[in-house]
């Protein structure tokens, strides 16, 4: 149990596009989501954390209005890049909370973004 | 704000030996999770082993355990009987009221 999935795996887009990166919880229902930016060779750097029903709350330096998440239900969760350029490319990666017990987050497998 | 170091950019352990990996971590909250992370080539997260504050006994996870000095803001992780599997790599990552953070982690390599 605890499967997170993400999709697109890979997307290849060119500058000045959107780009939509879906994050689902296939077997419990999340009411916290998180998402992660990670560049090559290093940390995973919060992003923004969603409640279902709720805006989201952004990580101090991260444009919401670049990077707008939705949260529209227990399972799924989205993070659409818009108007991307090629420093927007890198390794993004979900993660969903099942319960407060442990903090516990159980991750996506990421969504790499290169941004041509 | 919670931040989470781990010194050791690198580390490498000859195979069926013993590593130990350090996490330090500052915190004011007296309720919190410790957590280690791995992460392969593939990139997925792993959760490797938990850590609950308010338990003073170590954690274990069949090879895995670890060191958590509450005082002392250390969570080291020890791997024992290295395997070929283990080579990643590894983060530490903090859990208090909400989000979670992570350390910079450590590349573990391990020779055969």
């Amino acid at each position: 149990g605890a499967v997170v999935s993400q999709h697109p795996s890979w997307v290849i887009c060119k500058s000045g596009t959107s780009v939509k990166i879906e994050c689902r919880s296939l077997d419990f229902q999340a009411t916290t989501m998180f998402w992660y930016r990670q560049f090559p060779k290093q940390s995973l750097m919060l992003m923004a954390t969603s409640n279902e029903g709720s805006k989201a709350t952004y990580e101090q330096g991260v444009e919401k209005d670049k990077f707008l998440i939705n949260h529209a239900s227990l399972t799924l969760s989205t993070l659409t890049v818009t108007s991307a350029h090629p420093e927007d490319s890198s390794f993004y990666i979900c993660s969903a909370r099942r319960d407060r017990a442990y903090n516990e987050q159980f991750f996506g497998p990421g969504t790499r973004l290169t941004v041509l | 704000a919670q931040t989470v170091t781990q010194s050791q950019p690198e580390m490498s352990v000859q195979e069926a030996e013993t590593v130990t990996l350090s996490c330090t971590y500052d915190t004011s909250e007296s309720d919190y999770y410790l957590f280690w992370y791995k992460q392969p080539p593939s990139r997925q997260m792993i959760l490797v082993i938990r850590q609950e504050a308010y338990k003073q006994q170590n954690a274990t996870e069949n090879r895995f355990s670890v060191n958590f000095q509450k005082a002392a803001k250390s969570f080291s992780l020890k791997i024992s009987d290295s395997q070929l599997g283990d080579a990643a790599m590894y983060f530490c990552a903090y859990s208090g009221n909400n989000d979670m953070r992570f350390g910079a982690g450590t590349r573990l390599t391990v020779k055969p």
